[in-house]
């Protein structure tokens, strides 16, 4: 299993360029989530979904759109980038079975707008 | 709301220290709490977890025991090794399935 895995690793853009951010898992989880980590802030949650077809915002949702078409991934869109948006991303998956559920996470891409 | 408190770092500690690194939580309900450990460039892991009071979560040791009196969830090494050196992050699950992290406390061990 290659468990969480993201696309692309780094990624430079320039103000107002949209990009896409892809996240898969291969563990048949039905949780996923994006995070933000950011110097002294730790990771905040953008978006997430419990499920195929569904989307949820987090914590700080403002500027980025979610898709969940298949279960196996959960895209992030950034429609027009901003240097704010600056900062390393994170996705994580988890699954709903009870007890102690666990966050598996992704390496991370590296986000830099100019 | 749902939060985690840990303490900042950085923390710098020579080789066979003893470490410790505080977590408070405020939730309501009965959250399970986690410790996971960022290294350089990487994603974070999960280091150990515990899913109820008095639980105590160990892992390549790393201890950490679920206080519900005291909403703490400490971490703790007898002796810590330079691979030790990290990002360590506090985290809870809520109810309702979110987790919440802390800012995360960076620690750096030397020979």
């Amino acid at each position: 299993n290659a468990g969480v895995t993201q696309t692309p690793k780094f990624r430079v853009l320039k103000t107002g360029q949209s990009m896409t951010l892809l996240c898969a898992q291969d563990m048949n989880h039905e949780y996923m989530y994006w995070y933000r980590q950011d110097p002294g802030m730790g990771l905040r949650l953008i978006h997430y979904s419990v499920g195929e077809g569904t989307t949820a915002k987090g914590e700080v949702p403002d500027g980025y759109n979610v898709s969940r078409l298949k279960k196996q991934n959960f895209l992030l869109g950034l429609e027009s980038a901003a240097p704010s948006q600056t900062s390393v991303y994170f996705c994580a998956s988890s699954t709903v079975i009870a007890g102690g559920k666990t966050q598996y996470f992704g390496p991370g891409t590296r986000l830099l707008v100019l | 709301g749902d939060s985690v408190t840990q303490m900042e770092g950085p923390v710098t500690l020579s080789e066979e220290a003893f470490l410790t690194i505080n977590c408070t939580y405020t939730a309501t309900g009965y959250p399970s709490l986690f410790w996971y450990v960022q290294y350089p460039g990487e994603g974070l892991q999960l280091l150990l977890k515990a899913t109820k009071a008095d639980d105590k979560g160990s892992n390549k040791g790393f201890e950490a025991t679920y206080r519900k009196e005291t909403t703490s969830f400490h971490l703790e090494k007898g002796s810590v090794q330079v691979s030790d050196s990290a990002v360590y992050f506090c985290a809870l699950r809520d109810t309702g399935n979110q987790f919440y992290f802390g800012t995360g406390t960076s620690l750096t061990v030397i020979p």
